[in-house]
């Protein structure tokens, strides 16, 4: 089945720094998203982006399906950015494979 | 707004019983999913459903079964629940290409 590999696995950041997570994968996909897992454990969804690039807020996402990688890019960190962040991409049926996950944490 | 609810956010029980996870979703999708979420394993599907009455397995479906009898409605069920199932449990409804997320449910088998 097709892999999905998240980097980096953790990353630790100073309040207002940016960072990018990176997200590849081994196959064609017909869909990618990128979700926060919040505290509490439920998935937020930020971006179903499978090609293009998105903004919203201080979140945009690219993805470069013919180079099969997505980036996630958060700017001005807050505390409140950290978490999870996990992507998933579909092949058929809509069936999500996730990668293993960035843990975020923004000190103040 | 997509909103999918999951019947408890935390549940604890004991080796041997029958337990029932129910997922709602109030938009009227076709595609239902459940998974479950393991520290180190990440996420896995286990069940998902095209449409009512229809089921396909994911990667674990071994000693977990579903029902779909609504659209709106999709059970996840462990027949003879085993310390193993203890776990995070979450549900997804998909709108076009995109899935959405329950809230999850923390489940604990003593």
């Amino acid at each position: 089945g097709i892999q999905v590999e998240q980097s980096p696995p953790d990353l630790i950041l100073q309040e207002g720094a940016n960072s990018t997570l990176r997200c590849n994968f081994s196959d064609s996909v017909n869909n990618l998203q990128w979700f926060h897992q919040n505290p509490w454990g439920q998935l937020i969804n930020l971006f179903y982006i499978p090609s293009g690039t998105k903004q919203n807020g201080r979140l945009s996402a690219t993805t470069v399906a013919t180079e099969r990688y997505s980036l996630l890019y958060i700017s001005s960190s807050q505390t409140t950015d950290s978490g999870v962040y996990f992507c998933a991409v579909a092949t058929s049926y809509g069936k999500l494979t996730f990668g293993q996950g960035t843990i975020l944490t923004v000190h103040p | 707004d997509v909103k999918v609810t999951q019947s408890s956010r935390y549940l604890v029980k004991r080796t041997g019983e029958k337990v029932f996870l129910e997922c709602v979703q109030d938009m009227d999708h076709e595609n239902m999913f459940w998974y479950r979420q393991d520290p180190g394993l990440g996420l896995r599907l286990i069940y998902f459903s095209y449409d009512v009455k229809m089921k396909e397995k994911g990667d674990i479906p071994e000693g977990y079964s579903v029902s779909r009898e609504k659209k709106e409605r999709f059970s996840l069920i462990l027949e003879s629940a085993s310390t193993n199932q203890t776990s995070m449990y979450l549900c997804a409804s998909r709108v076009v290409n995109e899935q959405f997320f329950g809230p999850g449910t923390r489940l604990t088998v003593l």
